[in-house]
């Protein structure tokens, strides 16, 4: 089956720094990927949607300076936390679709993301 | 935002089979209903998907009501690595996900 990757798995940053998380697709071409953040023990919310070589579409309440998001391959994203405080500490999920099959969506592992 | 509810959670034997069910009353007609599961600190995983017939694959089967306003996901013989939250997904506005509570199946042995 298809496959996404993220990296990393888990990171833990400072107050006031920037991190970067990856996310992949490995055998696939994803049209569009999505990024979604959960809070433990919380449902999955919906962050943004990219589409290669297009702006990200967020989602409303999501700041789009603070979570960078770029698309610029059919198989890579990444999403930049930036100025990053500790209530960004979450877990940080994408997910991208193949252009092929437009109803299915492959979601990644996800990355831990603690802000100290 | 979320269209779909689910109980918040539903209890099984092992080896016995398990309905979940899901309401989606407001769904149209070129939406899909999909099935997703998680494990504790994992992506979710798909189970399965459908818009108006029932579907099965070697995971579950997709029993989808006559109106559309309802579904329910069927494991025909649940095992312990079945435990995880289960959501079910109406699609739409180009295909977006937006995940409800989900229901959190816990599986007795």
């Amino acid at each position: 089956g298809a496959v996404v990757s993220q990296h990393p798995s888990w990171v833990i940053c400072k107050s006031g720094t920037s991190v970067k998380i990856e996310c992949r697709s490995l055998d696939f071409q994803a049209t569009t990927m999505f990024w979604y953040r959960q809070f433990p023990k919380q449902s999955l919310m919906l962050m943004a949607t990219s589409n290669e070589g297009s702006k990200a579409t967020y989602e409303q309440g999501v700041e789009k300076d603070k979570f960078l998001i770029n698309h610029a391959s059919l198989t890579l994203s990444t999403l930049t936390v930036t100025s990053a405080h500790p209530e960004d500490s979450s877990f940080y999920i994408c997910s991208a679709r193949d252009g092929r099959i437009a109803h299915e969506q492959y979601f990644g592992p996800g990355t831990r993301l603690t802000v100290t | 935002d979320a269209k779909t509810t689910q109980p918040n959670s539903m209890e099984s034997n092992e080896e016995e089979p398990v309905h979940l069910p899901c309401n989606h009353s407001t769904i149209s007609g070129t939406d899909y209903i999909h099935w997703y599961r998680q494990l504790p600190s994992q992506g979710p995983e798909y189970v399965i998907h459908g818009l108006t017939s029932n579907v099965n694959n070697r995971m579950a089967s997709l029993a989808i009501a006559e109106d559309r306003k309802s579904s329910t996901l069927i494991l025909h013989r649940a095992t312990l690595r079945d435990a995880a939250v289960y959501y079910c997904i109406q699609t739409y506005n180009f295909n977006k996900f937006y995940f409800g509570s989900g229901t959190k199946l816990n599986v007795k042995p």
